[in-house]
């Protein structure tokens, strides 16, 4: 089992790029949560998906930010315009529908530039 | 939503020495609550939970103690080791979706040799 993989694991942008970052869950999971993480802060909900389905968005921001877990493929997290703020660790954390623990990918570090 | 506190911020023992790391939450529906160890630039790993229906759960060194009545739950790591030192995060479920947690802001412990 490969764990949750998420990719790239840094990712460069100037401002006003756009940023995707992905997410695949361990296998068997079909919950699915990304979270954003400042240096030396905690961890801040963002967004949890199903497949097909945002459960929760009420972390995220209004514009620019975007999440998707499609039928097929991993999940993206999107954030458009980006600026020097985003800059941040995400990580994406998946489960089953019989445990409550989330197991943690590695993580995707973006800096904006 | 859940409120949840953790304390404290840095903790420094000596190598041997016990650690505790102290979390209260705010709602009292929450039956879940997990404890993570974040090692500098890796993801976070699962390390014990316990649920409501128990007051205490040990594995090994590690122990957690829940006291639903004052809504706050305990770490203890007994005969520290240098690769205890990491960041702790406690967590519990968000009001209205026990499956998205809210975590606390982390503990910095270090062990001393």
């Amino acid at each position: 089992n490969a764990g949750v993989m998420q990719n790239p694991r840094h990712l460069v942008r100037r401002r006003g790029q756009e940023a995707r970052l992905r997410c695949s869950p361990m296998k068997g999971h079909s919950h699915v949560y990304w979270y954003r993480q400042l240096p030396e802060e905690g961890l801040k909900f963002m967004v949890y998906l199903q497949k097909e389905n945002i459960i929760d968005e009420s972390g995220m921001p209004k514009e620019r930010f975007s999440a998707e877990f499609p039928k097929e493929g991993p999940s993206i997290l999107r954030i458009q315009q980006v600026v020097r703020g985003d800059s941040a660790a995400y990580f994406c954390a998946s489960s089953n529908d019989y445990n409550y623990g989330y197991t943690f990918g590695s993580g995707t570090r973006l800096t904006v530039v | 939503g859940e409120n949840v506190e953790q304390h404290p911020s840095t903790l420094s023992v000596q190598e041997g020495d016990s650690a505790v790391i102290k979390c209260t939450y705010s709602d009292s529906a929450s039956n879940y609550f997990p404890w993570y160890k974040q090692e500098l630039g890796k993801r976070p790993q699962l390390i014990i939970d316990i649920r409501s229906n128990v007051g205490e759960k040990k594995d090994q060194r590690i122990a957690v103690t829940l006291n639903k009545t004052a809504k706050h739950f305990s770490l203890h790591i007994t005969e520290t080791q240098p690769e205890d030192s990491a960041v702790y995060f406690c967590a519990a479920p968000s009001s209205g979706s026990a499956r998205q947690l809210t975590f606390g802001s982390g503990t910095q412990l270090t062990v001393l040799p």
